[in-house]
C-alpha cells in the first residue's frame, strides 16, 4: 500500500500568514488522485481538495492544492482564525486508499 | 444534500462483534451515483479506511481488516451497516460513515459526525 508522510508535524503560524503543508507518497500517486481534509477537534474531517488541485464545493479560494507524482502541497494563502486545525492528505489512486498522519496548524 | 448519521453501541466487549449503522438522508442509498464507506480514527491518531459498498452489494475491504469485516446495505431503510468481529482494544476508535466519490476507494464527501466505540470489558 502507498504510505503518505506529511510535514511538518506541527506548523505554528499567526493569522494572516501563509501556510504550506507537504504530503509525500512512498510511490507515485496515479492520476494525481490525492485529496486534502481539514479536521477540527470533535468534528469529522471536511473535504477541501480532490484531484490534487480541485477545490470542493464551498471551500474558500485561499485554499489551494498542487503537485503530482509523489509530492503534493496544500497552501493556505492567508490564515483565518477558523483555519487552525489538523490537515490530512489521502491518496485514492491505489487500493487501499490511505491517509497521511496529519499536520497540525496552530496559533503562534 | 446528502447527510449521514452513525448509530450503535458505544461499548463493546473484547472478542465480541462491533455493529454500527449509518442512516442516509437527502438521497437514496440505491442510487447508482453513490458508494458508501466506513473509516475509523483511534483516539489521537490518524484515519484508516475500513471498506466500502455499492448499492448492488459489491463490497471492497481493506486487506488489513478483511477477515473480520462485513459491510451490508439495507435499501428498505436507506441504511448501510458495519460489522467487525473479534474486537480488541486496538479497535477502539471513532467510526465514521462517509460517501466515497466516483469509485469505492475515492475521496470521501460527505462524512457523518462519527461515533466513538470503546472496546473494554
Amino acid at each position: 500500500e502507498i504510505v503518505l508522510t506529511q510535514s511538518p508535524g506541527t506548523l505554528s503560524l499567526s493569522p494572516g500568514e501563509r501556510a504550506t503543508l507537504s504530503c509525500r507518497a512512498s510511490q507515485s500517486v496515479s492520476s494525481s488522485y490525492l485529496a486534502w481534509y481539514q479536521q477540527k477537534p470533535g468534528q469529522a474531517p471536511r473535504l477541501l481538495i480532490y484531484g490534487a488541485s480541485s477545490r470542493a464545493t464551498g471551500i474558500p479560494d485561499r485554499f489551494s492544492g498542487s503537485g503530482s507524482g509523489t509530492d503534493f502541497t496544500l497552501t493556505i494563502s492567508r490564515l483565518e482564525p477558523e483555519d487552525f486545525a489538523v490537515y490530512y492528505c489521502q491518496q485514492y489512486g491505489s487500493s487501499p486508499p490511505t491517509f497521511g498522519p496529519g499536520t497540525k496548524v496552530d496559533i503562534k | 444534500q446528502l447527510q449521514l448519521q452513525e448509530s450503535g453501541p458505544g461499548l463493546v466487549k473484547p472478542s465480541e462483534t462491533l455493529s454500527l449503522t449509518c442512516t442516509v438522508s437527502g438521497g437514496s442509498i440505491s442510487s447508482s451515483s453513490y458508494y458508501w464507506g466506513w473509516i475509523r480514527q483511534p483516539p489521537g491518531k490518524g484515519l484508516e479506511w475500513i471498506g466500502s459498498i455499492y448499492y448492488s452489494g459489491s463490497t471492497y475491504y481493506n486487506p488489513s481488516l478483511k477477515s473480520r469485516v462485513t459491510i451490508s446495505v439495507d435499501t428498505s431503510k436507506n441504511q448501510f451497516s458495519l460489522k467487525l468481529s473479534s474486537v480488541t482494544a486496538a479497535d477502539t476508535a471513532v467510526y465514521y460513515c462517509a460517501s466515497p466519490v466516483s469509485n469505492p476507494r475515492g475521496w470521501f464527501d460527505p462524512w457523518g459526525q462519527g461515533t466513538l466505540v470503546t472496546v473494554s470489558s
